[in-house]
């Protein structure tokens, strides 16, 4: 079956850091893959999506591309924000199918 | 339209006692999901909507467990004679589906339930 593996957390970095959290996936199908953030006290939202093969998501200076060769979809930044500090969730949908990983605690530092 | 609400937000009860949740979707969304989430893990899928027809339910969906959304709007999931182990944040995302597959999804608050 559909499964997403994220790197475990917490992470910790100082400001403007570069930022990379891995997530890998397995899949029968040709799944859309999806960032999803959620900050303290409010609910998931997303972050970013991809929905082949090689297509670059990006938002809020975040990227990740689809990678079908190493089946995997890492989240970037060049450098975090102390805004930034959240816990992401990678996930993948195939037709009728939604998996999430377990969620990176990200901890942005002054 | 300013997104997914649900309601309660926080719900304390005692074991063997039923509980409601409400979900109000976005307006021109034709898909509801609910999912569950506990402590340090991702969203768990339990079941959704296509308009008022309940397509796909999971395994965790136990027989306790009863979803309905009889108007193809809002979605009420209740959970009858709780268990310590019901207690997680119940999410509501819904989606507009026109292609029948799984289009992005918009999450709301959740609701937290703890069950003593």
């Amino acid at each position: 079956g559909n499964s997403v593996t994220q790197m475990e957390g917490p992470v910790t970095l100082s400001e403007e850091a570069f930022l990379t959290i891995n997530c890998t996936y397995t899949a029968t199908g040709y799944p859309s893959l999806f960032w999803y953030v959620q900050y303290p006290g409010e609910g998931l939202q997303l972050l970013l999506k991809a929905t082949k093969a090689d297509d670059k998501g990006s938002n809020k200076g975040f990227e990740a591309t689809y990678r079908k060769e190493t089946t995997s979809f890492h989240l970037e930044k060049g450098s975090v924000q102390v805004s930034d500090s959240a816990v992401y969730f990678c996930a993948l949908s195939d037709m009728n199918d939604m998996r999430f990983g377990a969620g990176t605690r990200l901890t942005v530092k002054p | 339209d300013t997104g997914v609400s649900q309601d309660p937000r926080h719900k304390i009860t005692k074991r063997g006692q039923n509980v409601t949740f409400r979900c109000d979707p976005i307006s021109e969304h034709n898909r509801l999901y609910w999912y569950r989430q506990t402590l340090g893990q991702g969203p768990e899928f339990l079941t959704y909507f296509q308009n008022e027809a309940q397509l796909e339910k999971s395994r965790l969906l136990s027989d306790r467990f009863s979803a309905e959304r009889p108007k193809g709007s809002f979605s009420t999931l209740e959970i009858q004679r709780t268990e310590q182990g019901d207690s997680a944040m119940y999410l509501c995302a819904s989606s507009l589906s026109l292609t029948g597959g799984m289009e992005t999804q918009y999450f709301g608050p959740g609701t937290r339930l703890l069950v003593l």
